[in-house]
Parts: structure tokens; C-alpha cells; sequence
């Protein structure tokens, strides 16, 4: 079976500021991991993914994430942060031999001028 | 291209009540899913069709009915409402079914029960 944490169910932080929203997964086969960000009232969107390869993941929007295997860890950074990344922001995993995709609990960070 | 749509955008209904929420894409996807969102709990899977003609239970599916009418339509019908369906509702697709698929969203059905 996997899981997914997302250890932080908000994250205030001022504009121009570095931030981390940490995920861990955990999980019995190889797994894909996803980061998805929700807008006020929209559905989600992908910011990025890992599939294999490259320990870290580029996105959209200047967002980055790193795969740790050994710390079961795929947490997101982005160095300097705008008021329009204020925003739900989901981990999700997935694995071989199941079809579902795991959605954590979301952490909603609140960008402050 | 549209993606993903939903119908309605917002519903209320009462304890009893039937309704059908829809769902369309036009990404020529296989694979579509609903999911609900419930504050704290992040997206849980009722039910999902992984190609055309076949649907599968996910995380919660009690209470709930789907329908694939074909390739890009999607239904979840509630019979008989009841106040613990009070979410958000969104429909995905991706374009096949395996783990590794982007999932693509609509923008939700917000559905009270009263």
C-alpha cells in the first residue's frame, strides 16, 4: 500500500522569500511522484513530476523538487516566491503494479507582501 | 480545446435528492476519474474508468453510481444524497491508466446537501 504525508497544512512566508513544502511517501514498489497546485476556486494543474532519472525535477513557475529514496522524501522549493504563487499545493504518488494516484492532505501556502 | 468540463458549477440539494454531475474532455484521453475533496483530506478517488466501457470502485464509492457513456463523457450520479456528500467534486483524465500519467482536471462541482 502507499501513503503520502504532507507535513505542513499551511505555510505562511513573505514575498521574495524561499520556501519548501515538505512531502514523504511511503510505499512497497517503485513509485511516481507529483506535485499539483490548486488556484482559489479551480481544479488542479501539474507543476512537475518524477518518473525516473535525475533526482531533481524542474517545474513550472521557477518550482523545483527533489527525490530522496532513502529519506522516502520528494519535498518542493522554490528560492523566491510572488504573491500569485498563494496557492493549494498537493503531493501525490503513484506506483507500479496499481492504478490509483494518492493525493496528500494539501498544504496551502499563503504568500504575504 | 476545452480539456475537462463540469456540470453543474454549483448544487444544493436536500437529503434524498438524486443528481448527475457530468463531465466531458476533449483530450481524446482513455482514462477518467472522480475524485472529491473534503478540507484536510486532499482528493479521494470514488470511482475511475480506465478505458471506455469499464469503470472500477476507488477509495469511497458508496453511495455514488458512474457511467462512462463513451470515450470522453464521464458520470457519478448520487441517488440519495445525503449531508456527508457535502465536497467538492472533480473530474480527471489522463491519457492512459498507467501510474506514471499527468492527470488533467476540471473545475469542480461544489455540492451541498442539506
Amino acid at each position: 500500500a502507499q501513503s503520502v504525508t504532507q507535513l505542513d497544512s499551511q505555510v505562511p512566508v513573505f514575498e521574495e522569500a524561499p520556501v519548501e513544502l515538505r512531502c514523504n511517501y511511503s510505499s512497497s514498489v517503485s513509485v511516481y511522484l507529483f506535485w499539483y497546485v490548486q488556484y482559489p476556486n479551480q481544479g488542479l494543474q501539474l507543476l512537475l513530476k518524477y518518473l525516473s532519472g535525475s533526482t531533481l525535477v524542474k517545474g513550472i513557475n521557477g518550482f523545483e523538487a527533489e527525490f530522496n529514496k532513502s529519506q522516502t522524501s520528494f519535498h518542493l522549493r522554490k528560492p523566491s516566491v510572488h504573491i500569485s504563487d498563494t496557492a493549494e499545493y498537493f503531493c501525490a504518488v503513484s506506483g507500479t503494479g496499481g492504478f490509483k494516484t494518492i493525493f496528500g492532505a494539501g498544504t496551502r501556502l499563503f504568500v504575504k507582501a | 480545446n476545452a480539456g475537462v468540463t463540469q456540470t453543474p458549477k454549483f448544487q444544493v440539494l436536500k437529503t434524498g435528492q438524486s443528481m448527475t454531475l457530468q463531465c466531458a474532455q476533449d483530450m481524446n484521453h482513455n482514462s477518467m476519474y472522480w475524485y472529491r475533496q473534503d478540507p484536510g483530506m486532499g482528493l479521494r478517488l470514488i470511482y475511475y474508468s480506465a478505458s471506455e466501457g469499464t469503470t472500477d470502485k476507488g477509495e469511497v464509492p458508496n453511495g455514488y453510481n458512474v457511467s462512462r457513456l463513451n470515450k470522453r463523457e464521464f458520470s457519478l450520479r448520487l441517488e440519495s444524497a445525503a449531508p456527508s456528500q457535502t465536497s467538492v467534486y472533480f473530474c480527471a483524465s489522463s491519457e492512459a491508466g498507467g501510474p506514471y500519467n499527468e492527470q488533467f482536471f476540471g473545475p469542480g462541482t461544489r455540492l451541498t446537501v442539506l
